[in-house]
């Protein structure tokens, strides 16, 4: 099956500070999804991003499909963004999701 | 919009017991939905795909007869860990899209502890 890689697994940063996670697939997908895991757990979907480049707010994404890669871009960090970001694709033909092997962040005040 | 609800959100059960978790689409209809289990410290592997109306689809390794799936409709799909034992204490979380093309969303999870 595919594999998906996450860096850094950890990161801590102080408040203000910008920072880029990566996450390599190895094959083509359909779909390729940001979440934000909050410390109850709780999965918030950040991007719905198969291609290209969004943005929201604070945060932006980019996928470059052919190259099999996704950057999230998180600026002025603040301390509620900490928590587990993962990635997760859907491969052609296959209706489910595979997910990375997440990074920890942690904002410090 | 589409929202996921899951229940409980906590339990706690003695060894050899049944557990029933819920999930349910609240604004959409969900031919399919998916369960995952997440350990402390990891990230989520999906155990089974629930399709309505037939039966679940699981992964290799999971045991079929211990982790019960039903979707009797097409809103609600039922996750029964049967017989539990400590080792199936973990983070059980459900997700559905409301259709191919857009992405998915996740149930608030199910903390599970058995003892």
């Amino acid at each position: 099956g595919i594999q998906v890689e996450q860096s850094p697994p950890d990161l801590i940063l102080q408040e203000g500070a910008n920072s880029t996670l990566r996450c390599n697939f190895s094959d083509s997908v359909n779909n390729l999804q940001w979440f934000h895991q909050n410390p109850w757990g709780q999965l918030i979907n950040l991007f719905y991003i198969p291609s290209g480049t969004k943005q929201n707010g604070r945060l932006s994404a980019t996928t470059v499909a052919t190259e099999r890669y996704s950057l999230l871009y998180i600026s002025s960090s603040q301390t509620t963004d900490s928590g587990v970001y993962f990635c997760a694709v859907e491969e052609p033909g296959n209706e489910k999701l595979t997910f990375g092997t997440g990074t920890r962040l942690t904002i410090i005040p | 919009g589409a929202v996921v609800s899951q229940h409980p959100s906590r339990v706690i059960c003695k060894s050899g017991t049944s557990v029933k978790i819920e999930c349910r689409s609240l604004d959409f209809q969900a031919t399919t939905m998916f369960w995952y289990r997440q350990f402390p410290k990891q990230s989520l592997m999906l155990m089974a795909t629930s399709n309505e109306g037939s039966k679940a689809t699981y992964e290799q390794g999971v045991e079929k007869d211990k982790f019960l799936i039903n979707h009797a409709s097409l809103t609600l799909s039922t996750l029964t860990v049967t017989s539990a034992h400590p080792e199936d204490s973990s983070f059980y979380i459900c997700s559905a899209r409301t259709q191919p093309g857009y992405g998915y969303t996740f149930g608030s999870g199910t903390r599970l502890t058995v003892v």
